[in-house]
């Protein structure tokens, strides 16, 4: 069964400063991915960012980044230069893919971690 | 114009009513789903449509009837709730459920579903 872990339930960070969100994941399929989601108060999950389990390179959007380490089973998300807009839930997770490698489009969401940027 | 639109944006019922949450996508993906987000509950899956056919259902009770007339409209009938199955329940699209294109997610914004 696949597993992710969001340990912070809250973070704080002030206006265009960087900031880390946890997200640790527990599988046993070789092949997967993972994603991290942004949901302000409106409710609408906003897809931020994809890394796939065999990508060579940490991925990028832009502002965001993602500190992918699979030996650690960690995939962190990196918000540079943070803006009172980033103010918001932010979700972390992960695709199951089957033993071919295809994804079913089930996704295993965390608990997800708040975050409030200060002006 | 959003590409998944949900409604109603909120709703309150009795535990006897009968009522129907409605997603639309204007993106032509071919695969929807419903998702339920409880309060302190990581998001669960509930249902997953792929060319209007029902490919999972997550263990979900039969209190929660979905529909999908097809690839661009999906329901979710509700009848006889209970108050624990008042949460934000949320619809999503994607290309395809197979591949890399199948695991992006589009959502909507939600239905707040509150069972008195």
């Amino acid at each position: 069964a696949q597993k992710i872990t969001q340990t912070q339930p809250g973070m704080f960070v002030q206006e265009k400063e960087a900031v880390t969100l946890d997200c640790t994941y527990d599988t046993s399929d070789p092949s997967y991915g993972l994603f991290w989601y942004k949901q302000p108060s409106s409710g609408e999950m906003i897809f931020l960012i994809y890394q796939g389990s065999y990508d060579q390179q940490n991925a990028t959007e832009g502002r965001y980044s993602l500190n992918f380490q699979k030996a650690r089973k960690s995939a962190n998300l990196v918000i540079s230069a943070s803006q009172l807009g980033d103010s918001a839930m932010y979700f972390c997770a992960m695709a199951y893919r089957n033993a071919g490698g295809t994804s079913y489009g089930k996704l295993t969401f965390g608990q997800g971690t708040i975050l409030t940027v200060h002006p | 114009e959003t590409g998944v639109t949900q409604t109603p944006r909120h709703l309150v019922m009795g535990m006897t009513n009968k009522k129907s949450l409605k997603c639309e996508q204007h993106l032509g993906h071919n695969a929807m789903y419903w998702y339920k987000q409880s309060a302190k509950k990581p998001l669960e899956l509930m249902f997953v449509y792929n060319f209007k056919e029902q490919t999972e259902n997550n263990s979900v009770p039969s209190r929660f009837s979905p529909e999908c007339p097809n690839s661009s409209h999906l329901f979710l009938h509700l009848h006889t709730l209970q108050p624990e199955d008042s949460a934000l329940y949320l619809c999503a699209s994607s290309q395809t459920t197979g591949g890399r294109r199948g695991e992006k997610l589009f959502f909507g914004s939600g239905t707040q579903l509150s069972v008195l």
